[in-house]
C-alpha cells in the first residue's frame, strides 16, 4: 500500500513570510498527526486529528499556526507569519485509529532565514 | 508528567558488535512503547513496539527490546550490529486507545565503525 505522502520536501522563506503543508494519508487511516522536530530533538505533536475534527491540538501556537483536515482525508498545516525559530522537519503521521501504530511521511524540510 | 529520556545523545560500535540503546519512561498509566529508526532525510520507521504481554519485544532487522516495569525502561538491543544501522533511533511512548500521541525521547545517534 502507499504510504503517507508530504510536499513540498523542502521550503526556504523569509521570517514574516507563510508557508504551507500538505499531507495526504494511507487510505483508511481515521487518525493524522502532525509534528514538529527540531534538529537535535524528537518529534513533537503539534496537532491530532480523528477523522476531519481537532483532538488535541495543546501544544499548537494558534496565533501563526493552523490546520485543517477537509473530509477527512488530506490536511494542511500553514504557519503565517513564520519565525526563526520554526525552521523544522515537519512530520505527518497517520494511523487507522484506536492507538494502532503510527506511520510517518517522509517530512518537510523548513528553513525560516 | 509524561515523558522519555535516552540517556546516550551519540554511540560509536564497531561492526559486529552488539548494540544496547537505552531508553527510560515516565507515564501515569500502562505505557504502550515503541521504538522508530530515522535515517537521514527519511521520515521515521517503526522498528517495534510494546503494547502488552511478553515483556521482550522481536522487530524488524534484528533489533529487540525489553520492557522493565519496574525500571521504567524498554532499552533496544541487537546482538550484531551492520553498518546500515547508522542512524538515530528514538523511543517513544504513548499512543492509548484514548488518544495516540506519542511523546518521544530526544533521541541516540549510532555511528558504525567499520
Amino acid at each position: 500500500e502507499a504510504g503517507v505522502a508530504q510536499s513540498p520536501r523542502y521550503k526556504i522563506i523569509e521570517k514574516r513570510q507563510s508557508v504551507a503543508f500538505w499531507c495526504n494519508p494511507i487510505s483508511g487511516h481515521a487518525t493524522l498527526y502532525w509534528y514538529q522536530q527540531i534538529l537535535g530533538q524528537g518529534p513533537k505533536l503539534l496537532i491530532q486529528f480523528q477523522n476531519n475534527g481537532v483532538v488535541d491540538d495543546s501544544q499548537l501556537p494558534k496565533d501563526r499556526f493552523s490546520a485543517e483536515r477537509l473530509k477527512g482525508v488530506d490536511s494542511t498545516l500553514k504557519i503565517q507569519p513564520a519565525k526563526l525559530e520554526d525552521s523544522a522537519v515537519y512530520l505527518c503521521a497517520t494511523e487507522p485509529g484506536g492507538g494502532q501504530t503510527q506511520y510517518f511521511g517522509p517530512g518537510t524540510r523548513l528553513l525560516v532565514l | 508528567a509524561q515523558s522519555v529520556t535516552q540517556p546516550d545523545i551519540h554511540i560509536t560500535v564497531s561492526e559486529g558488535a552488539s548494540l544496547e540503546l537505552r531508553c527510560n519512561y515516565s507515564y501515569g498509566a500502562t505505557p504502550y512503547l515503541f521504538w522508530y529508526v530515522q535515517s537521514p532525510g527519511q521520515g521515521l520507521q517503526l522498528l517495534l513496539k510494546y503494547f502488552s504481554g511478553d515483556t521482550l519485544v522481536q522487530g524488524i532487522k534484528g533489533f529487540e527490546a525489553e520492557f522493565k516495569r519496574s525500571q521504567s525502561s524498554f532499552n533496544l538491543r541487537k546482538p550484531s550490529v551492520h553498518w546500515s544501522d547508522a542512524a538515530e533511533y528514538f523511543c517513544a511512548v504513548g499512543g492509548s486507545s484514548n488518544t495516540g500521541k506519542l511523546i518521544f525521547g530526544q533521541g541516540t545517534t549510532l555511528q558504525v565503525k567499520p
